[in-house]
């Protein structure tokens, strides 16, 4: 089985704050993918980025931030100097395609409040 | 570029009813989804399809229908709507399985609300 928790349902902040999103994911599978979606108040989903099990580095993308430790089953997600433009629903996700090669498996998402 | 086109965007129903929610996509790909989406629970799935003529069921599959003629084309019928199937829909696609090329690119969603 596997399992993603995204245990923060709502965080808010004032604009030009850090903000960090937590991910926790379960699954047996040793060849696993992670990915983190945002979901704006227009409503459609944006692929953010995809991490394959094997790479443990830390990625960055101009304000965005990932942390993947396998160690604590978690792929953390900063913003850094956040902008009222951040404000959505962020969902992060994992595949393993010894499973399944076509499921995500999204965690519940954390809505995201940028105020000015 | 249309990408994956989902009709329609907003559709209210009575209990019994019945409908079709329609996916498209204009890129070639192989593998579609439908997942759905309610508060508190993320997005589940629904059912998929790796190639024409091939689906499969998803977490969520009771009360959908799937098939899947033609590789642009995916659609989700509901025969029988209930209120448990008010939430929002999304048809996803990609080139690949997500241990291939990774990416899934979704619809604009469809939300569905059963009265």
């Amino acid at each position: 089985a596997q399992k993603v928790t995204q245990a923060q349902t709502e965080i808010s902040v004032v604009e030009k704050e850090d903000v960090t999103l937590d991910c926790v994911y379960e699954t047996r599978d040793t060849t696993y993918y992670l990915f983190w979606y945002k979901q704006p108040p227009s409503g459609e989903l944006v692929f953010l980025i995809r991490r394959n099990s094997f790479d443990e580095q830390n990625e960055i993308s101009g304000r965005y931030s990932w942390n993947f430790q396998k160690s604590t089953s978690s792929f953390n997600f900063t913003i850094t100097a956040s902008q009222v433009v951040d404000s959505a629903v962020y969902f992060c996700a994992l595949s393993a395609p010894a499973l399944n090669d076509y499921k995500l498996s999204f965690g519940a998402g954390t809505t995201v409040t940028v105020r000015a | 570029n249309a990408g994956v086109t989902q009709t329609p965007k907003f559709q209210v129903l009575k209990t019994g009813q019945s409908m079709t929610l329609q996916c498209a996509q204009d890129m070639n790909h192989e593998y579609m989804s439908w997942y759905r989406q309610d508060p508190g629970m993320g997005l589940r799935l629904i059912h998929y399809s790796v190639g024409a003529g091939i689906t499969d069921q998803g977490e969520v599959p009771n009360g959908y229908n799937v098939s899947r003629s033609t590789t642009e084309d995916f659609p989700l019928r509901l025969l029988s709507a209930a209120p448990s199937q008010t939430s929002v829909y999304f048809c996803a696609s990609s080139y690949s399985g997500l241990g291939g090329t990774g990416e899934l690119f979704f619809g604009e969603g469809s939300r569905l609300t059963v009265l």
